[in-house]
C-alpha cells in the first residue's frame, strides 16, 4: 500500500533539547511538506521541498530545519530555538510542480516539550 | 495573494441531513484547483473532493457534493444523508496550476448529532 508514514505518534522532550521527526513516502511523489497545527487552528507551512537537495522556507520556518536527501524521506528538526514547539505535527507529499498541487497527508506526530 | 475564507467556525446538524459549509477564496489566477479536506478527530486529514477551476461541472463524491461559483469566488461543500462519522474539521483548500503549495482556510467544525 502506498502513502506516507509518520513516526513516532507521540513524542514527548525536554525544552532545550532538539527533537527530529520523521516522514516518509513510498508514493513517488517529488514535492514535500511540514506543517504545523495548534489546537482549533488552521494548517501553518513550516518548510516544503520540490526535489531531492532542494528546500524552501513556508510561513512558520523559525526554529525548524529540514533536510531532503533522499525523494521518500523529508525529515524535520525541531531546535531548542523554537520558542513553543509543542503542536501537532503533519507531513503531506503531492506530484509537484505542474499538477493540481493535490497533497496527501501522513497521520501526524503530536509532540510535547515539557 | 491567494486567500481562502470559511465563515463558519462551527456548524452541527442532525444525523440524516444535509449541512452546507461555505467557502470563499481570492486568486488572480484562471487555472487553479479547490479541495476540502476532512481531519476526524483521529487528526488524519482526508480528501473529500476536488474541483478543477476550468470544469463548469460541479464535482460529486457519493454524499458529498460542491456548489462552485467561479464569478463570486465561492466553493461550499454540500453533505447529505450526514452520518455520525461526518463528525470532522472540514478545510477548503486553493492551489494554483503549477504552485507548489496549497492555501488552507482555518477549518469549519461539524458536529453530526444523533
Amino acid at each position: 500500500d502506498g502513502g506516507i508514514t509518520q513516526s513516532p505518534k507521540y513524542l514527548f522532550r525536554k525544552e532545550g533539547q532538539n527533537v527530529t521527526l520523521s516522514c516518509e513516502q513510498n508514493l513517488n511523489h517529488d514535492a514535500m511538506y511540514w506543517y504545523r497545527q495548534d489546537p482549533g487552528q488552521g494548517l501553518r507551512l513550516i518548510y516544503y521541498s520540490q526535489i531531492v537537495n532542494d528546500f524552501q522556507k513556508g510561513d512558520i520556518a523559525e526554529g525548524y530545519s529540514v533536510s531532503r536527501e533522499k525523494k521518500e524521506s523529508f525529515p524535520l528538526t525541531v531546535t531548542s530555538a523554537q520558542k513553543n514547539p509543542t503542536a501537532f505535527y503533519l507531513c503531506a507529499s503531492s506530484r509537484g510542480r505542474g499538477t493540481s498541487g493535490e497533497q496527501y497527508f501522513g497521520p501526524g506526530t503530536r509532540l510535547t516539550v515539557t | 495573494a491567494q486567500t481562502v475564507t470559511q465563515s463558519q467556525p462551527e456548524m452541527s446538524v442532525q444525523e440524516a441531513e444535509t449541512v452546507t459549509l461555505s467557502c470563499t477564496y481570492d486568486t488572480s489566477e484562471s487555472n487553479y484547483y479547490l479541495f476540502w479536506y476532512k481531519q476526524p478527530p483521529s487528526r488524519q486529514m482526508i480528501l473529500v473532493i476536488r474541483q478543477e477551476a476550468y470544469k463548469q461541472q460541479n464535482a460529486t463524491e457519493n454524499r458529498f457534493s460542491v456548489n462552485f461559483q467561479k464569478a463570486a469566488k465561492s466553493f461550499s461543500l454540500k453533505i447529505s444523508d450526514s452520518q455520525l462519522g461526518d463528525t470532522a474539521m472540514y478545510f477548503c483548500a486553493l492551489s494554483q496550476g503549477g504552485s507548489e503549495k496549497l492555501v488552507f482556510g482555518k477549518g469549519t467544525k461539524l458536529t453530526v448529532n444523533p
